[in-house]
């Protein structure tokens, strides 16, 4: 079975800091990658997929790379801000099979 | 669209008594998901339809659970009877490579 892992738990920067969030999965054999915004009392926002012959995807400050072979995918936040305050969840789908990971929350300091 | 529409938002029950949760998927969209969250286990996936075919339940954690998907525009997530450990946000989706999640239930079993 697919475990995905998330660290930090949680991490806390000040504002303008760029910062990367990282996930790690154990079976290599993904069809692709989806990094997740939820925020509180609200359910997931899907903010980038990367497919698994990929190796990133970016949108706006937003980029999001993936290493199968490694099993690790990363999501940097570029010139981070107080909205994006959240929890931030990655997802495997390994053929209609999704792991999710347990996230981190991530809180920006004005 | 309007999204994936989850009723009710939120539940209150007794112990021992029915649940049943609601959803309304993105039009056009063929698959349907069902999930968990809960601060302990995080998200986990209980079901998903293809085509209102249940296509993978080995997430529902016992008999007391079902799900239905009668057709492309509404499915249930039924508990009976229920336990104060089946208290979680449940969550639907709809989509495959990229998931709509709705806002989910705070399901409360006292």
């Amino acid at each position: 079975k697919q475990e995905v892992t998330q660290i930090p738990a949680a991490l806390s920067v000040p504002e303008g800091e760029n910062l990367v969030l990282n996930c790690s999965f154990t079976d290599s054999a993904i069809y692709n990658l989806q990094w997740f915004r939820q925020d509180p009392g609200k359910g997931l926002t899907s903010l980038l997929l990367i497919q698994s012959s990929q190796r990133e995807q970016t949108s706006g400050r937003l980029n999001a790379s993936l290493d199968k072979s490694s099993g690790r995918s990363t999501l940097y936040i570029a010139a981070s801000q107080p909205g994006d305050s959240a929890t931030y969840l990655c997802a495997t789908n390994t053929g209609n099979q999704f792991y999710f990971g347990t996230g981190t929350s991530l809180t920006v300091i004005p | 669209d309007a999204g994936v529409i989850q009723s009710p938002r939120h539940e209150v029950t007794e112990m021992g008594q029915e649940v049943t949760l609601r959803c309304k998927p993105i039009s056009g969209h063929d698959y349907l998901f069902w999930y968990r969250q809960t601060m302990m286990r995080g998200l986990e996936l209980l079901i998903y339809f293809n085509n209102n075919v249940p296509i993978d339940d080995s997430g529902m954690p016992e008999d007391r659970f079902s799900a239905k998907m009668p057709n492309a525009s509404f499915s249930t997530l039924k508990i009976q009877p229920s336990e104060p450990r089946d208290s979680a946000v449940y969550f639907c989706a709809s989509g495959l490579n990229t998931q709509y999640f709705g806002p989910g239930t705070r399901l409360t079993v006292l």
